[in-house]
């Protein structure tokens, strides 16, 4: 079966840039997106279709993908920022999401 | 405004049955694939199944094919996720999303707030 690879954790003080990797096999084929999920709250989109940014979500979320690696970018990262960061990509009729990882901002 | 509301979970027993709904409002049900995701208790997201908005097309994950069955309801616009021969592993928040589109590869624009599944004897 289909896996994505992500970091457990990702720490990053205030105001600097966090980078979140996502690696898979022929990821680079597929057009991965990100969710973030804060305590207790549901997941919500922040970047889709490789490196789009949803109506509402700040400028500081970026996606990139270079070979089988895609990687989210928050500059200028805030306290606000922290939580729970998933990968997901369509793969042959089924949806994978990454392990996730846990991003703390301090 | 899009609002997914899910019911219908509770406490079953391992082997037993249960039917999670989730009432959606806001958008036009039948023109979007609708997906179910799960996420067991202090652990990661796993997709369950996902439904086109005709009906006609689903998958499911290889850990519940064959227990697991989703339907829907677009005159009532109602998405159902049937849970046969539970297991403990089940276990779970379980998500209702909605994609973005009709195309069965696109990402979840909105989900709702989940409801619990706790399969104990």
């Amino acid at each position: 079966s289909y896996e994505l690879t992500q970091p457990p954790s990702v720490s990053v003080s205030p105001g600097q840039t966090a980078r979140i990797t996502c690696s898979g096999d022929k990821l680079g084929d597929k057009y991965p997106s990100w969710y973030h999920q804060k305590p207790g709250q549901s997941p919500v989109v922040v970047i889709y279709r490789d490196s789009n940014r949803p109506s509402g979500i700040p400028e500081r979320f970026s996606g990139s993908k270079s070979g089988n690696t895609a990687t989210l970018t928050i500059s200028g990262t805030q306290t606000f920022d922290e939580g729970d960061y998933y990968c997901q990509a369509w793969d042959s009729g089924t949806e994978v999401f990454g392990g996730g990882t846990k991003l703390t901002v301090l | 405004e899009v609002q997914l509301v899910e019911s219908g979970g509770g406490l079953v027993q391992p082997g037993g049955s249960l039917r999670v709904s989730c009432v959606a409002s806001g958008f036009t049900f039948a023109s979007y694939a609708m997906s179910w995701v799960r996420q067991p208790p202090g652990k990661g997201l796993e997709w369950v199944a996902s439904l086109s908005g005709s009906g006609a097309s689903r998958d499911y994950a290889d850990s519940v094919k064959g227990r697991f069955s989703v339907s829907r309801d677009n005159s009532r616009e109602v998405f159902f996720l049937q849970m046969n021969n539970l297991r403990v592993d089940d276990t779970a928040l379980y998500y209702c999303a909605k994609k973005a589109s009709s195309a069965p590869d696109d990402y979840l624009d909105a989900w709702g707030q989940g409801t619990l599944v706790t399969v104990s004897s």
